[in-house]
């Protein structure tokens, strides 16, 4: 069975830095691409970043760019999401996804989310 | 980009009913598109994908259609476990509709 389960979630000031951890199970982790997606009330379901199977290829929506860094550890089974500089607007549910496997079109797993919010 | 406006907001049902939950996209989108459905409280999770097809473990109720701009999720004989928050979303540039919100009437 496909499980992926987020940490490191939580209450974290405007400027400063948090760390996303997503411990994957249940399919071979190296053969997947895997991407974070965030979902807040008001704006929805937001594509966050992707990263490719070895993780040379990375990919970031342009709000985040320069300041949130996608990677992964294939022995370690986990994809991380190192987000600096953190905004208020970053406040949101962040779920680690997979993608298919393929071009990276969709995402066919889902974690359970983990919240973050930014805030004085 | 491209924007993706998804029809109703919100929809109200009776059990066995057949709904439909529509996607446009502001430019061809090549069948690019999967639809998600999101229980209260929970993540979403996979329905369809490449516009018509079903994601393993999806029961066959389930249906999308469409092409070029116009796309459509449907629901046939709709059954209580089926309330919940339902999103399209495009391949190109993974933008996600607003979502459509179904209850039971």
């Amino acid at each position: 069975e496909v499980q992926l389960v987020e940490s490191g979630g939580g209450l974290v000031q405007p400027g400063r830095s948090l760390k996303l951890s997503c411990a994957a199970s249940g399919f071979t982790f190296s053969n997947y691409g895997m991407a974070w997606v965030r979902q807040t009330p008001t704006k929805g379901l937001e594509w966050v970043a992707s990263i490719s199977t070895g993780g040379g290829n990375t990919y970031y929506r342009d709000s985040v760019k320069g300041r949130f860094t996608i990677s992964r550890d294939n022995a370690k089974n986990t994809q991380y999401l190192q987000m600096d500089s953190l905004r208020s607007e970053d406040t949101a549910t962040y779920y680690c996804a997979r993608h298919d496997l393929g071009p990276y079109w969709y995402f066919d797993f889902w974690g359970p989310g983990t919240m973050v919010t930014v805030s004085s | 980009d491209i924007q993706m406006t998804q029809s109703p907001a919100s929809l109200s049902a009776s059990l066995g009913e057949t709904v439909t939950i529509e996607c446009r996209a502001s430019e061809d989108i090549y069948n690019g598109l999967a639809w998600y459905q999101q229980k209260p409280g929970k993540s979403p999770q996979l329905l369809i994908y490449n516009a018509n097809s079903l994601h393993t473990g999806v029961p066959s109720r389930f249906s999308g259609s469409g092409s070029g701009t116009q796309y459509s999720l449907k629901i046939n004989s709709l059954q209580s476990e089926d309330v919940a928050s339902y999103f399209c979303q495009q391949y190109y540039d993974y933008t996600f509709g607003a979502g459509t919100k179904l209850e039971l009437k």
